[in-house]
């Protein structure tokens, strides 16, 4: 167990809808970030926050937006959904403040399909 | 820009056989590389990490991995697999300094442990 918490586990949806996954970072730590993971593109990062303020953006979607909340846990919102979506969208995170190279902890994903 | 090159997408090997997993990584500033390794339906589990220091690093499970800076490669090793590390295993390589720890991982590499 990692220490880092996403749900849902698993959700189906339809074309055009909304979602929300949802993360709880370990203990401590100060910085969420998403990935989404995909048989045809693998593992991409999506965004970074740190302490509530976005630090780094990768190949997030305009139509994916995020947060990070004061108590720290952080929301991936994906609308008009598109079949394409379907994916394994992780959550992770870790402290910078151990030091360079710390280690990136993540959860065990939340399974996203769009029908 | 950072990039890993992970050579083979699919390793096929018998039980107590030794395995190596290539990585090749490409960036323009120092690197820390790091080894995670994903068991079905599960999250991604750190092996190891190579920061600085002495170019053979050991990690969990009996893995290790050994840096080379001119070759620009990052292979993993195990000596003697168990059924049990049948996984796909993720290079990765983050540029540290400041906040900004992203990781940008390889395509995968799944190994298969046939009795």
């Amino acid at each position: 167990d990692s220490g880092v918490t996403q749900t849902p586990k698993h959700l189906i949806t339809a074309t055009g809808q909304r979602v929300t996954l949802r993360c709880s970072p370990r203990s401590g730590d100060l910085s969420v970030y998403w990935y989404q993971q995909s048989l045809d593109q693998g593992l991409q990062f999506l965004i970074q926050y740190y302490n509530g303020e976005e630090r780094a953006k990768g190949n997030i979607l305009e139509r994916f937006s995020a947060q990070q909340f004061p108590d720290l846990h952080s929301e991936l919102n994906l609308s008009s959904l598109e079949l394409g979506d379907s994916a394994l969208y992780f959550c992770a995170s870790s402290d910078p403040t151990g030091g360079v190279g710390n280690t990136i902890y993540f959860g065990e994903g939340s399974w996203l399909t769009v029908v | 820009a950072q990039s890993v090159t992970q050579l083979d997408s699919q390793v096929p090997v018998f039980e107590e056989a030794p395995v190596e997993l290539r990585c090749n990584y490409s960036s323009s500033v120092s690197v820390y590389l790091f080894w995670y390794v994903q068991y079905p339906n599960q999250g991604l589990q750190l092996l190891l990490k190579y920061l600085s220091g002495s170019t053979l690093v050991k990690g969990i499970n009996g893995f290790e991995a050994e840096f080379n800076k001119s070759q620009t490669s990052f292979h993993l090793r195990k000596p003697s697999v168990h059924i049990s590390d049948t996984a796909e295993y993720f290079c990765a390589v983050s540029g540290g300094g400041g906040s900004n720890y992203k990781l940008t991982f390889g395509k995968g590499t799944l190994l298969t442990v046939n009795p």
